[in-house]
């Protein structure tokens, strides 16, 4: 079984300021794990992918997160916060094997204040 | 590449009618693909994956009869909810992978009310 596990429902940070956005996971299988935007009303947006490769996983909009199997974490940050960085955010987690489904956290809204 | 759409991406319907929500894969091959289904200010759940030709495989507490779907070629699954009662408005998410492990796609979602 898998599960995610996101601390924090609820992010804020001033513009400039670092994003750290944490997710844990269980797997008991070798994981695939993502993180996800979502702004209101809309569907989701990729931001990156950990798929056994390089652990430290660099992706869109200035995001990047590292993987730790001895943590079993995958955090999620940013080194300077925008305001259009505010939004929810979700870490997910799936297997290696084909056809398996994402696997949601509960999601942590982030807010940047100016 | 790797697009999927939702059709429609808002729909009302009157309690008890029922109503159908398309997912496409534009430019793949879709061999699995999945609903989810968001409650607002909440994550996503599964409702159930579907594969081509196949039965989908619903999730505990997901009635099949209720949500039925159908994935009749690899690049379109649907989604109809049968007689709608306000609780069954929600945003209806549906992904779709092609043959390997990994990453999914998701279309942009569908608003489903129930008045």
């Amino acid at each position: 079984a898998q599960s995610v596990t996101q601390l924090g429902s609820h992010v804020s940070v001033s513009e400039g300021a670092l994003v750290l956005l944490r997710c844990n996971y269980s797997s008991s299988v070798p994981p695939y794990l993502f993180w996800y935007v979502q702004y209101p009303n809309q569907g989701l947006q990729l931001l990156l992918k950990y798929t056994s490769a390089a652990t430290l996983v660099k992706g869109i909009n200035g995001f990047e997160a590292e993987f730790k199997k001895s943590e079993t974490s995958f955090h999620l940050t940013k080194p300077s916060a925008h305001m259009s960085d505010a939004a929810e955010y979700f870490c997910a987690v799936t297997s290696n094997q084909a056809g398996t489904a994402l696997i949601f956290g509960k999601g942590t809204t982030l807010s940047v204040s100016s | 590449g790797a697009v999927v759409s939702q059709h429609p991406s808002r729909v009302i319907c009157k309690s008890g009618t029922s109503v159908k929500i398309e997912c496409r894969s534009l430019d793949f091959q879709a061999t699995t693909m999945f609903w989810y289904r968001q409650f607002p200010k909440q994550s996503l759940m599964l409702m159930a994956t579907s594969n081509e030709g196949s039965k989908a495989t619903y999730e505990q507490g997901v009635e099949k009869d209720k949500f039925l779907i159908n994935h009749a070629s690899l690049t379109l699954s649907t989604l109809t909810v049968t007689s709608a009662h306000p609780e069954d408005s929600s945003f209806y998410i549906c992904s779709a992978m092609g043959g390997g492990a990994g990453e999914q796609y998701f279309g942009p979602g569908t608003r489903l009310t129930v008045t």
